[in-house]
């Protein structure tokens, strides 16, 4: 079957750095995917890592180790805007060029002033 | 640029009642897929495509039928509605991988609100 795991809620302050841990195990894997998601809106794509060590993308980062099944989103600088909901998701490729994505529970971040 | 449209944004049914979310993309996308999302639980795979005229089951397929007979619409189905399909509903596109380290990130429709009483 397949396991996705993540803190179910995380608080931190504004101006902070806040990393977000993820632990899979699944089977297919090829990438591992962050996605943030505004309260009442569509999850929209932050970063991604097929390869293991760090992604950099402005005030956010995202680590993975294909051996340990293990990654993390970190995000610096953190604004008030940051709070949402960050979203792990595992890409998993099947015969015939066949893809879809597995999706962790989510995190749900809230920055406090 | 309209990316990934979702009709309709919200609905309610009736236990039994029947009913089709259609879901359109313009970006040419060859995959698409059908996720719903539920409080604590997160998003889960209803069915998925990976082009025109061929679907698949996700994790939790039971109880809904989809068609891809045009490239651009995932339609998703439900034939006998029951309260567990309470939900909010998502569809998403993404390209065909062309390499396997390539980014094939899904786009997201907007959502629909469902509610079977």
């Amino acid at each position: 079957g397949q396991n996705i795991d993540q803190p179910t809620e995380m608080t931190a302050t504004e101006g902070a750095i806040v990393q977000i841990n993820c632990t899979y195990q699944t089977s297919g894997f090829n990438g591992l995917f962050w996605y943030q998601q505004h309260a009442g809106e569509a999850p929209t794509f932050l970063s991604y890592n097929v390869l293991d060590g760090l992604e950099e993308k402005g005030r956010f980062s995202s680590f993975l180790s294909r051996s340990k099944g293990y990654s993390y989103l970190l995000l610096k600088e953190l604004q008030m805007k940051d709070s949402a909901s960050y979203l792990c998701a595992v890409r998993r490729f099947s015969d015939n060029y066949g893809q879809n994505f597995v999706f962790g529970p989510g995190t749900r971040l809230s920055v406090l002033p | 640029n309209a990316g990934v449209t979702q009709t309709p944004k919200f609905r309610v049914l009736k236990t039994g009642q029947s009913m089709t979310l259609l879901c359109a993309q313009d970006m040419n996308h060859e995959y698409m897929y059908w996720y719903r999302q539920d409080p604590g639980m997160g998003l889960r795979l209803i069915h998925y495509s990976v082009g025109e005229g061929t679907t698949a089951k996700g994790e939790v397929p039971d109880g809904y039928n989809v068609s891809r007979l045009k490239k651009q619409n995932f339609l998703l189905g439900l034939e006998s509605a029951a309260p567990s399909q309470t939900s909010v509903y998502f569809c998403a596109s993404s390209p065909r991988r062309q390499a396997d380290y390539m980014n094939t990130e899904a786009f997201f429709g907007q959502g629909t609100r469902l509610t079977v009483v």
